[in-house]
């Protein structure tokens, strides 16, 4: 099974700042590697795919990068709605994919 | 409006069945991968199962044989059987939309619709 591991699980940053996510593939999984924002008691909500591509109606503010084992989700400048949950999600080994144990980014 | 609302969720004893619904609408379900995902409490998210437009299914290990998908083209419906229920299995279920981008070697899947969720708990 191809796990996925976040860094750091969780970080306190203040509006306008710019904040990165790091997720780190067990193997290498090319660019098939997914974005999803969680904002407490509400469903998981996507916003990169391919680990570059922008879902559509997501702020450009944010942005994926990385390829093989290592990603890294940006948010150029963190606006008060940011404040969520983020995760990584593989489909490299589709259709048995996996998440990272996600990130808290909570206000500083 | 796409959209995706999940029922059936409840108080359920430990090996008992329940049997979770996800309508669609704004889309069909047969012509798409859906997929079912939970979220214990206060934890990250866990993949359950996938059902390909072709009809073959997939499970993660922690379900299989104790879980079945399958979908109901007449009420554009998904369905997820939950049989023999463990108190591991308490989480909010959500059912989502796979969507399939095909590229050259490995085609791209990513959930780009999600149900609101229903919650399971298995408790004595």
């Amino acid at each position: 099974d191809i796990q996925m591991t976040q860094s750091p699980s969780s970080l306190s940053a203040s509006v306008g700042d710019r904040v990165t996510i790091t997720c780190r593939a067990s193997q290498s999984i090319s660019s098939y590697l997914n974005w999803y924002q969680q904002k407490p008691g509400k469903a998981p909500k996507l916003l990169i795919y391919a680990a570059s591509s922008l879902q559509s109606g997501v702020p450009s503010r944010f942005s994926g990068s990385g390829s093989g084992t290592d990603f890294t989700l940006t948010i150029s400048s963190l606006q008060p709605e940011d404040f969520a949950t983020y995760y990584c999600q593989q489909s490299y080994s589709s259709p048995m994919y996996t998440f990272g144990q996600g990130t808290k980014l909570e206000i500083k | 409006e796409v959209q995706l609302v999940e029922t059936g969720g409840g108080l359920i004893q430990p090996g008992g069945s329940l049997r979770l619904s996800c309508a669609a609408s704004g889309f069909t379900v047969s012509s798409n991968y859906m997929s079912w995902v939970r979220q214990a409490p206060g934890k990250g998210l866990e993949w359950v199962s996938v059902i390909y437009s072709g009809g073959s299914t997939y499970y993660a290990d922690s379900v299989k044989g104790r879980f079945t998908i399958s979908r109901d083209n007449s009420k554009n419906t998904l369905y997820l059987q939950m049989n023999s229920l463990r108190a591991e299995d308490t989480a909010v279920y959500y059912c989502a939309r796979d969507t399939v981008v095909p590229a050259a070697l490995v085609d791209y899947y990513y959930m780009d619709v999600w149900g609101k969720g229903t919650t399971v708990t298995v408790s004595s």
